[in-house]
């Protein structure tokens, strides 16, 4: 049974662009939910996805936005990279709510 | 003064010994707390889930919950070398949002 799975797994971009993460949920999970992990601290949470709708949002600017497809699978987009950005993002996924969440390995994202 | 508290180490114990790990939380609200192990480079794995105050024991693990005291630790007997990770307390309320403590860097030496 595959967990978590993200997509890349690393990535180099340059300040200004914009990059788009990819994160397929764990089979039998429906909600989707990114972090943001900077180095040497605790994730961050970005936001949350259920049945294709921005459920919830941390305390991120809009120039991160995301989406659900409904196969569940679900795209975190960065636009107008700030150096600050560079991090892990982790995908979080979990059978509905108030059900533990199985994280993927992330997507090391650095911005030059 | 932070949601959660929790001391990055690093904490390095020899092999077999007993780790205590231990976060501090300023939200009455949260109700759900989650114990985490992250190995380099890797996402978070969940360890231990607890609802409200009390004791839950998982093999070598114990996690710990006084919500009077706002203070959830996790004790691991017989450490092995292949605990070393960082382990990330991780808690929530009513919304879905985990918020999380920054890790504590564990090495058992062998």
């Amino acid at each position: 049974d595959a967990g978590v799975t993200q997509s890349p797994t690393h990535l180099i971009k340059t300040r200004g662009q914009q990059v788009t993460l990819r994160c397929s949920p764990k089979s039998g999970h429906d909600t989707v939910s990114w972090y943001q992990q900077a180095l040497g601290q605790g994730p961050q949470f970005i936001f949350q996805y259920y049945e294709e709708e921005e459920r919830q949002r941390g305390n991120f600017p809009d120039r991160f936005s995301g989406h659900q497809f409904p196969n569940y699978s679900s795209e975190l987009n960065v636009n107008a990279l700030l150096l600050g950005d560079s991090a892990l993002y982790l995908c979080a996924s979990s059978p509905g709510q108030g059900a533990g969440y199985t994280f993927g390995s992330g997507t090391r994202l650095t911005v030059v | 003064q932070k949601e959660v508290e929790q001391d990055p180490g690093p904490l390095s114990v020899p092999e077999g010994a007993i780790v205590s790990l231990n976060c501090t939380y300023s939200n009455s609200a949260f109700q759900y707390f989650m114990w985490y192990r992250q190995y380099s480079r890797k996402g978070p794995e969940l360890l231990m889930y607890t609802y409200s105050s009390g004791n839950k024991e998982d093999g070598r693990f114990t996690a710990q919950v006084d919500k009077s005291s706002k203070y959830i630790s996790l004790f691991i007997r017989d450490s092995q070398p292949s605990d070393s990770a960082t382990y990330l307390c991780a808690m929530r309320g009513g919304s879905e949002k985990l918020v999380f403590g920054k890790g504590t860097k564990l090495t058992v030496n062998p």
